[in-house]
């Protein structure tokens, strides 16, 4: 069935470094939404990509989609403790009328400061 | 922040018995949805409706069953619970279609059945 791989499960940093998170899929993508979700908290949208080759960005957070739609990533630059958290890639299913999300597993990133 | 409530926020519960997890939102979002998560794992989708007395199953397979009388409420029930069922069980709505718009998510309900 159709799986989006995120990579990598995990990443630990120092504060200041930069982390970068990577969803790719074999098929073509509609479009891909990102959430973060705190430790012990729920996820939480941060943005969503449909054009091919879209590039937007939130503050030290550049989201970008491939050209081919088939992959997406999410750079943050200088990290902070505050950015500590699991970031998930979310697209709806190519099947039916964009009526379920495929997740990745997340990427939970570690900062210490 | 979304508006969108669950309770209990933490339920430890023995075995066999049988509990309702709420769910609530007030901004008039026809889509629903269950999820269920492990610590640090990906999320399963269990549960979604699209609307009043409309509900389905989602991906993962669950012993638990829903009900959407209302627009704005759409409770999780268990009618016996196992430990197995311990787990993070996360209640999201969406104005749209996924896909279309993005999913606001509630605090979560965290399950432990001894």
């Amino acid at each position: 069935g159709q799986q989006v791989m995120q990579i990598p499960q995990y990443q630990h940093v120092q504060e200041g470094e930069d982390f970068t998170t990577y969803c790719n899929s074999s098929t073509t993508l509609s479009n891909i939404q990102w959430y973060k979700q705190r430790p012990g908290g729920h996820p939480v949208f941060l943005i969503q990509l449909v054009k091919s080759g879209e590039v937007k960005k939130q503050k030290r957070l550049t989201f970008q989609f491939g050209e081919a739609k088939k992959n997406s990533s999410l750079h943050i630059t200088a990290t902070q403790t505050t950015d500590v958290g699991t970031y998930f890639c979310a697209s709806p299913t190519n099947a039916g009328n964009n009526r379920k999300l495929i997740w990745g597993l997340g990427t939970s990133l570690a900062v210490n400061p | 922040e979304a508006d969108i409530y669950q309770t209990p926020r933490y339920l430890v519960i023995g075995t066999g018995k049988k509990i309702t997890l709420e769910c609530s939102q007030t901004m008039g979002h026809d889509k629903m949805y269950w999820y269920q998560q492990d610590p640090g794992m990906e999320l399963h989708l269990i549960h979604y409706s699209y609307g009043v007395n409309s509900t389905e199953k989602g991906d993962l397979s669950s012993e638990s069953t829903v009900s959407r009388i209302r627009t704005e409420h759409f409770p999780l029930t268990l009618e016996s619970a196992r430990p197995s069922h311990t787990s993070q069980y996360l209640c999201a709505s969406s104005e749209a279609y996924v896909g279309n718009s993005p999913l606001h998510f509630g605090n979560g309900t965290r399950l432990t059945v001894t």
